[in-house]
């Protein structure tokens, strides 16, 4: 079955500490994207990526950064530069570029800091 | 950019009845309008969708109807029932923004 795999399902950080949250789509997407989501509040976009080797900073990108190496993976790196990295993060994929085609999304990752 | 607005933030309702969720939205080029479900420790799933062309589209149970007048567009549930319990997102997008921005979300509880 095609579809979009975060891993892992939950994850620890440590203060100071950078984390790689990945996501992997078999869907042959051409966008992917990154959101944040914090408790009972809706999803911010941290990055996104339209093509391969190219992405663009969403409006909470300060502390994380990604890469788009290949068409299906497209991971983030939580740096020790994100002083409140805790939260659920959802990653999304869509058939071409537009805003105009749904979004398939993963199942999250929760990252906590202790 | 876009600003997106959902009401109510919550929703109770009994088994049976039905539910609506409006979404109102500020950027006139919007011109695709969806709704997502997202169920608890879950990703959101698209359930509906409707573009600009449209006023109203419907499958089974569920409805979205577009006043782009009046930048909203509004998610119909009928014969609401205990799974259709979750959080729903409205994220209204244009062609060639790749960025949606979502609203904040309504929590739709359905009592049974």
């Amino acid at each position: 079955d095609g579809g979009i795999t975060q891993s892992p399902k939950y994850l620890f950080r440590k203060e100071g500490q950078n984390v790689t949250l990945s996501c992997e789509q078999n869907l042959n997407h051409d966008a992917m994207y990154w959101y944040r989501q914090d408790p009972g509040q809706g999803l911010r976009l941290i990055y996104y990526s339209q093509i391969v080797n190219d992405f663009q900073k969403g409006d909470i990108a300060e502390g994380y950064s990604v890469s788009r190496e290949k068409k299906e993976s497209f991971p983030l790196t939580v740096t020790s530069a994100q002083k409140n990295p805790t939260a659920f993060y959802l990653c999304a994929s869509s058939m071409s570029t537009g805003a105009n085609y749904g979004y398939t999304f993963g199942s999250g990752t929760r990252l906590t800091v202790v | 950019g876009e600003n997106v607005e959902q009401h109510p933030s919550t929703l109770s309702v009994q088994e049976g009845d039905s539910a609506v969720i409006k979404c109102t939205y500020s950027d006139s080029a919007s011109n695709y309008f969806p709704w997502y479900k997202q169920e608890l420790g879950k990703g959101p799933q698209l359930i509906i969708d409707i573009r600009s062309n449209v006023g109203e589209k419907k499958d089974q149970r569920i409805a979205v109807t577009l006043n782009k007048t009046a930048k909203h567009f509004s998610l119909h549930i009928t014969e609401t029932q205990p799974e259709d319990s979750a959080v729903y997102f409205c994220a209204p997008g244009k062609h060639n923004n790749n960025d949606m921005r979502f609203g904040a979300g309504t929590r739709l509880t359905v009592k049974p």
